[in-house]
């Protein structure tokens, strides 16, 4: 698979704005999928880029940028429910390649 | 309600003990996979099958056998279970055969092999 790089862990306040950072090697690349995961919980989808630009989609976004091999979830107006593991999904067109997923923790 | 089940949810076996993980979908989907997800390591592909009669190995398939025989079903199968093949299954089916089909995922089968 594709190195897939994202942080390991993150914490940030109730109401507030967390961006999620993705690299990826970019040899052969389809998309890239961004999903949610509670945990024990089965992976959620919440987004899917193709182009490069920025994907709304009410408080979740998503942006990216195919050259650099980089792309971001923001999230806004944070809640105690977003704390979850996103995990980063590169497909390079062979296959779908999952980040080890970063771990989001909300605090009151 | 259009879903993916799996099961069981939970199992405890011992080594070399057979046993069959099912996965059923009820969307019509073409794709389906197996994952498995550890700590530190996250998920990682085990099999997949892009339509009936047809399988394929994933990233991890040392251990597993799958079939294919109906569109809805996608059973896992460990012949001869052992403690590395402790961890979390899951089983996923998208629309087509295209990877950017977006994935459906089961509800996790959680394995321990003692």
């Amino acid at each position: 698979g594709q190195n897939i790089d994202q942080p390991t862990e993150m914490t940030a306040t109730e109401g507030a704005i967390v961006q999620i950072n993705c690299t990826y090697q970019t040899s052969g690349f389809n998309g890239l999928f961004w999903y949610q995961q509670h945990a024990g919980e089965a992976p959620t989808f919440l987004s899917y880029n193709v182009l490069d630009g920025l994907e709304e989609k009410g408080r979740f976004s998503s942006f990216l940028s195919r050259s650099k091999g980089y792309s971001y979830l923001l999230l806004k107006e944070l809640q105690m429910k977003d704390s979850a593991s996103y995990l980063c999904v590169y497909d390079s067109g062979y296959a779908l390649n999952f980040g080890k997923g970063t771990s989001l923790l909300v605090t009151p | 309600e259009a879903q993916v089940t799996q099961n069981p949810r939970y199992l405890i076996t011992v080594t070399g003990k057979k046993l069959t993980v099912t996965c059923s979908q009820n969307m019509n989907h073409e794709y389906m996979s197996w994952y498995r997800q550890d700590p530190g390591l996250g998920l990682r592909q085990i099999y997949y099958s892009m339509n009936v009669e047809v399988t394929d190995k994933g990233d991890v398939p040392e251990g597993y056998k799958v079939s294919r025989k109906e569109k809805r079903n996608f059973p896992l199968i460990l012949e001869s279970p052992s403690p590395n093949q402790t961890s979390l299954y899951f089983c996923a089916s998208s629309l087509g055969t295209e990877f950017t089909d977006t994935q459906y995922f089961g509800p996790g089968t959680r394995l321990t092999v003692l």
